[in-house]
C-alpha cells in the first residue's frame, strides 16, 4: 500500500506559533500532496511536491520532501485560528495512479 | 469556476435500506473518484473512473456498493443494503486526468454524510 501516515495525530498550539506535521510513506512516489479539511467540509488541496523536488513554498506553507527517508513535512508559519483543521498527505506512485491518504493530523490553533 | 457538487448533504437511513448519492464533477475533468471517510480516519478510495470507464474499484464492497458514470460526467454511488458500518462521509472528487508525472490536483466536494441506524 502507498498509504502515507501523518504524525503527530493531534497538535495543539497558540496563534502565532509554527506548526509542523510529518508524513511517512512506504514505497517510491511520483509526487506527494498535502490537503486540509475543515470540520464538516471536503478536502482542499494545499500544495504538491514532486519526487525530484526537495522544498516548496506557498504563502505561509513550506513543504519538504526527503525521498531517502520516505518522508515529507508540512510547516505552517505564524499560525492563525483559521488554520484549525485536519491535514492529510496523499501519495501516488510505485506504478499506481491511486492517490492514497493517511489518517491525518488534527491541528488546533488557540486564539 | 463551479466546484464538485454532491447531493444529498445528509442522509439518515435504517440498516438494510438503500441509499444513492449523486456527484457532478468540475466541467472537463475526466477522472472522478468516490472516497469513503469514516470519522477520525483519512479518506479511502472506493472507486475511480476515467471518463465512463472504471480505473480501480478494488476497495469497493461490490456485494452492496455500486457506482456508475454512464455518460462520463455525473456519477451515482449506491449502497444496498446498508449496514451500520457504512456510516461515513462519502466524498466525490475529480481531477483533469489520471496519469502524468506532473500530478493532478484532486478537487473534492463537500461530501454526503450518511448515518445508518
Amino acid at each position: 500500500s502507498q498509504q502515507g501516515e501523518e504524525d503527530p495525530q493531534a497538535l495543539s498550539i497558540q496563534e502565532g506559533e509554527n506548526a509542523t506535521m510529518n508524513c511517512s510513506y512506504k514505497t517510491s512516489i511520483n509526487n506527494l500532496q498535502w490537503y486540509r479539511q475543515n470540520s464538516g467540509r471536503g478536502l482542499v488541496h494545499l500544495i504538491l511536491i514532486r519526487s525530484n523536488e526537495r522544498e516548496k513554498h506557498s504563502g505561509r506553507l513550506r513543504v519538504t520532501l526527503d525521498t531517502s527517508k520516505k518522508s515529507s513535512s508540512l510547516l505552517i508559519t505564524a499560525s492563525r485560528a483559521a488554520d484549525t483543521a485536519s491535514y492529510f498527505c496523499a501519495t501516488k506512485g510505485g506504478g499506481s495512479y491511486i492517490p492514497t491518504f493517511g489518517r491525518g493530523t488534527s491541528l488546533i490553533v488557540h486564539p | 469556476e463551479a466546484g464538485v457538487a454532491q447531493s444529498p448533504r445528509y442522509k439518515i437511513i435504517e440498516k438494510r435500506q438503500s441509499v444513492a448519492f449523486w456527484c457532478n464533477p468540475i466541467s472537463g475533468h475526466a477522472t472522478l473518484y468516490w472516497y469513503q471517510q469514516i470519522l477520525g480516519q483519512g479518506p479511502k478510495l472506493l472507486i475511480q473512473f476515467q471518463n465512463n470507464g472504471v480505473v480501480d474499484d478494488s476497495q469497493l464492497p461490490k456485494d452492496r456498493f455500486s457506482a456508475e458514470r454512464l455518460k462520463g460526467v455525473d456519477s451515482t454511488l449506491k449502497i444496498q443494503p446498508a449496514k451500520l458500518e457504512d456510516s461515513a462521509v462519502y466524498l466525490c472528487a475529480s481531477s483533469l486526468a489520471v496519469t502524468g508525472f506532473s500530478g493532478n490536483t484532486i478537487y473534492f466536494g463537500e461530501g454526503s454524510w450518511l448515518t445508518v441506524v
